[in-house]
């Protein structure tokens, strides 16, 4: 079965600075996906990011990128120049390539953005 | 705007009775689902909906069932709440077409409380 794994529960960052959060998955398919859901206080998920597995590029949606590398199975979000409004959960989450979207959910990291 | 809508926002109900919550899309995705989200905690796959077939996980009680009348609605029902069963329900969906699966757009969540 695959796993998801988030071992940061917590992090914070100065606002304007740079901050990483960790996402570490195991798998033995070959094709996946792997998303970046953030998830404000008391308002819906929404899509970070997304990168496919059989892409090398690592994906990048304005001041969020992620660093994919597959042989380490790991999977992490950089958002530069952070704002208060990135403030929320952020989950790491799986999907295997050939499913109907089950996507599964790593444990979530807190992010905090001080002023 | 298309959209994934739920409601209520919030449901209180006794311990014992049905309960159903409702989720409807205006983006003609094919694929509804239905997730449990405990506090601080991951995102919890009950059942999905590939058009009008179900699809149960292996692991979700049958306290919780599921109906899907047409594309646009898909109701979640809980025939005996427990405790236990107070969360954050949140409905997503996405469009399959083929091999390929697109994106999980969430709705806001439905947030359960049991007396």
């Amino acid at each position: 079965a695959q796993t998801v794994t988030q071992s940061q529960p917590e992090m914070s960052v100065q606002e304007a600075e740079t901050v990483t959060l960790s996402c570490t998955y195991d798998t033995s398919e070959s094709d996946y996906y792997l998303f970046w859901y953030k998830q404000p206080p008391s308002r819906q998920m929404i899509l970070v990011i997304r990168q496919e597995a059989y892409k090398q590029q690592n994906a990048t949606e304005n001041r969020f990128s992620v660093n994919f590398q597959k042989a380490a199975k790991s999977f992490s979000l950089k958002i530069s120049d952070s704002q208060l409004g990135d403030a929320a959960m952020y989950f790491c989450a799986y999907r295997r390539g050939a499913s109907y979207g089950k996507l599964t959910f790593g444990q979530g990291t807190i992010l905090t953005v001080h002023p | 705007d298309a959209m994934v809508i739920q409601n209520p926002r919030y449901q209180v109900t006794q311990f014992g009775k049905p309960v159903t919550l409702s989720c409807s899309q205006t983006l003609n995705h094919n694929v509804m689902y239905w997730y449990q989200q405990k506090s601080s905690q991951a995102p919890k796959l009950l059942f999905h909906y590939y058009d009008k077939d179900f699809n149960n996980e292996a692991d979700t009680p049958d306290n919780f069932q599921s109906r899907r009348p047409n594309t646009s609605f898909c109701f979640l029902d809980i025939r005996s709440p427990g405790l236990g069963d107070a969360a954050m329900y949140l409905c997503a969906t996405s469009r399959v077409m083929g091999e390929m699966t697109d994106t999980q757009y969430f709705g806001p969540g439905t947030r359960l409380t049991v007396l």
